[in-house]
């Protein structure tokens, strides 16, 4: 099927730094989604991006959609104990959601 | 926002009993509804689709006389586990699509851990 490939698949930081990834596929798509989900919980949608070259901001976190259509990053800026959590990346299709593997961020205070 | 419950959010059950999952959407009517079954430390790999009215369509490798799927009306749609083995041991998540959703946005349940001893 279509793979999602998402880096890294683990990030160690400190608080207060910028947290980035990515995904990346080797087919076009029309909308890319950036979910979060905290441990035992259902994911729960950041920012969804629907136009190529789109730069959407979510209070610290922003995202692009990449130009080919076929990449997109999250940037986290001063991240807090709170953004500690799984981050997918996920692709729209006619019906279905496709996600990537995740990155898990862990934070030291 | 909308949101989308799902009950138990824990279960644990015997080898070989049946466990249903329930999948609501609380403040909107969900036409399709998916299931989703999650492993510790992976991703979530999408098990089937379920339309109200109609039957599911399942994932390839998903057996369907297993994971049982009813979506009976626009609120709700269930999940049966059949003669649950310890390999069905899993985070359950279903998510929902709002009727008249123009970007088919979707919107998950909280999870349903199944543990089968």
């Amino acid at each position: 099927g279509q793979q999602l490939n998402q880096s890294p698949q683990s990030m160690f930081i400190q608080e207060g730094e910028d947290v980035s990834m990515n995904c990346t596929s080797s087919s076009i798509f029309n909308t890319w989604l950036w979910y979060k989900q905290d441990p035992g919980e259902g994911p729960v949608l950041l920012i969804a991006l629907y136009k190529a070259g789109e730069l959407t901001s979510n209070g610290r976190l922003t995202a692009q959609f990449g130009i080919t259509r076929k990449d997109s990053f999250l940037n986290i800026s001063a991240s807090i104990p709170s953004d500690v959590g799984i981050y997918f990346c996920a692709r729209q299709g006619a019906q279905k959601l496709v996600f990537g593997q995740g990155t898990r961020l862990t934070i030291n205070p | 926002g909308a949101v989308v419950s799902q009950h138990p959010s824990r279960v644990i059950c015997k080898s070989g009993t049946s466990v249903k999952i329930e999948c609501r959407s609380l403040d909107f009517q969900a036409t399709t509804m998916f299931w989703y079954r999650q492993f510790p430390k992976k991703s979530l790999m999408l098990m089937a689709t379920s339309n109200e009215g109609s039957k599911a369509t399942y994932e390839q490798g998903v057996e369907k006389d297993k994971f049982l799927i009813n979506h009976a009306s626009l609120t709700l749609s269930t999940l049966t586990v059949t003669s649950a083995h310890p390999e069905d041991s899993s985070f359950y998540i279903c998510s929902a699509r709002a009727r008249l959703a123009e970007t088919g946005e979707l919107f998950f349940g909280e999870g349903s851990r199944l543990t089968v001893l």
